[in-house]
């Protein structure tokens, strides 16, 4: 079975543009979620989307994003970047909601904001 | 609201030791609680999780953690190192709903020493 999937795996932007992460989860997988890697802040929770809803969300600006289409895959969206949006971006997916079904993670995305 | 503590940012050890890495977390109602390794420039492999059956987890790669309620602890140990688990690992937890997805420590940067 295929795992989840993640692109690009790199992307350089500069400040003011807009970006967008694409994630395919695993198949069967109803629940992706979305989390942001930074060496100051650690791993933090954006949003999970489950059948097409976000479902929770984390402590981010409103400019992070995200949506989910019928076949589970799932893109979030920066709008008007920051230099402190440069982070690894990682997608996780599971059968069910909630967080306590195990999440299987893609390899992420790397931004760099310029 | 939930908190994970891992402390120290960096172990060293030699290869054929024991391995301890320590994870304390906070929460108000029974949690469920995870370790995730972090191999360089990859996504997160969960290595074991603790969901309220038993207190003592087995994980793979030979990895077990023992949850202790009353020191609200989940440390990971392995009786002996191999070069192969240096690595970044997370300790992370999730209660109630879910609904502030996982909650994850700093992460504990592991080095095997030959």
């Amino acid at each position: 079975k295929a795992g989840v999937t993640q692109t690009p795996r790199y992307l350089i932007k500069t400040r003011g543009q807009q970006v967008t992460l694409s994630c395919s989860p695993i198949s069967g997988h109803r629940s992706v979620s979305w989390y942001q890697q930074t060496p100051g802040q650690g791993l933090q929770f954006l949003f999970e989307y489950f059948s097409e809803t976000q479902r929770n969300k984390g402590n981010f600006p409103g400019r992070f994003s995200g949506r989910q289409f019928s076949n589970s895959r799932s893109e979030m969206n920066v709008s008007t970047l920051e230099l402190g949006d440069s982070a690894l971006y990682l997608c996780a997916s599971s059968l069910l909601a909630g967080g306590r079904n195990e999440q299987f993670f893609g390899p992420g995305t790397r931004l760099t904001v310029l | 609201a939930q908190s994970v503590t891992q402390l120290g940012s960096h172990v060293s050890v030699s290869e054929g030791a024991l391995v301890l890495l320590r994870c304390n977390y906070s929460s108000s109602v029974p949690p469920y609680l995870f370790w995730y390794v972090q191999y360089p420039n990859q996504g997160l492999q969960l290595l074991l999780k603790y969901t309220s059956a038993a207190t003592l987890v087995k994980g793979i790669n030979g990895f077990e953690a023992e949850f202790k309620k009353s020191e609200t602890s989940f440390h990971l140990t392995k009786p002996s190192a191999h070069m192969s688990d240096a690595a970044e690992y997370f300790c992370a937890v999730i209660s109630g709903g879910g609904a502030d997805g996982l909650t994850f420590g700093k992460g504990t940067h592991l080095i095997i020493q030959p």
